[in-house]
């Protein structure tokens, strides 16, 4: 079956290191998006890529970045300048311009010690 | 600016019972699309129902409907016949416009939801 799949489903690490997030969807899909959740708190765009090599900034784009090399992938990397990163990372997809059809994977909470 | 805004942090309501979750929203844009997840605690986020800006009828998905009121620009998810296993949180989000690009998704706060039996 077609999905997102996020790996780890939890990521522990220590305080100034940098981490990956991996995203890798078989939906065939074009956009892909990388969003934050806080405890108790809504979803926050960090990034978003509407086809391979290119990608925008979300609202909360400091202490982040990505890449998309292949269309199947949009890994996020947490960088040591991200000053909160213990959060919820949750990656999505959805073919370009058809407005819905938005597929979540299943997310990864990354706790920084 | 807020553009999605769920006023509800929490609501208790008593199994078998119908509930109604509230969701206003903010945008100038004519065509634009609403719609409502549900995260249980596991994490992951279960798409419930769509409604598009253009759509003349309320959308209904089984027990899931979406009260639809444009000039009010409100988004009320309503469940019936409530059950235990709709215990989550539930987010309301829009994406505005349909264009060629990546189409971003805006959530709101969210609404966690007890079904108590």
């Amino acid at each position: 079956d077609g999905g997102i799949t996020q790996s780890p489903k939890y990521l522990f690490r220590k305080e100034g290191q940098n981490v990956t997030l991996s995203c890798e969807q078989n939906l065939n899909h074009d956009a892909m998006y990388w969003y934050r959740q806080d405890p108790g708190q809504g979803l926050r765009l960090i990034y978003y890529s509407q086809i391979v090599n290119d990608f925008q900034k979300g609202d909360i784009a400091e202490g982040y970045s990505v890449s998309r090399e292949k269309k199947e992938s949009f890994p996020l990397t947490v960088t040591s300048a991200q000053k909160n990163p213990t959060a919820f990372y949750l990656c999505a997809s959805n073919p370009l311009g058809t407005g819905d059809g938005y597929t979540f994977g299943s997310g990864t909470r990354l706790t920084v010690v | 600016a807020q553009k999605i805004t769920q006023t509800q942090p929490g609501m208790f309501v008593q199994e078998k019972e119908a509930v109604t979750l509230d969701c206003t929203y903010d945008t100038s844009d004519p065509s634009y699309g609403l719609f409502w997840y549900k995260q249980p605690s596991s994490g992951e986020m279960i798409f419930l129902i769509y409604q598009g800006s253009y759509d003349q009828q309320n959308a209904t998905e089984g027990r899931y409907s979406l009260n639809f009121q444009k000039a009010r620009k409100s988004a009320n998810l309503v469940i019936s016949a409530s059950q235990l296993g709709d215990s989550a949180m539930y987010f309301c989000a829009m994406r505005e416009g349909v264009r060629q690009g990546a189409q971003k998704l805006v959530f709101g706060q969210g609404t966690r939801l007890t079904i108590n039996p």
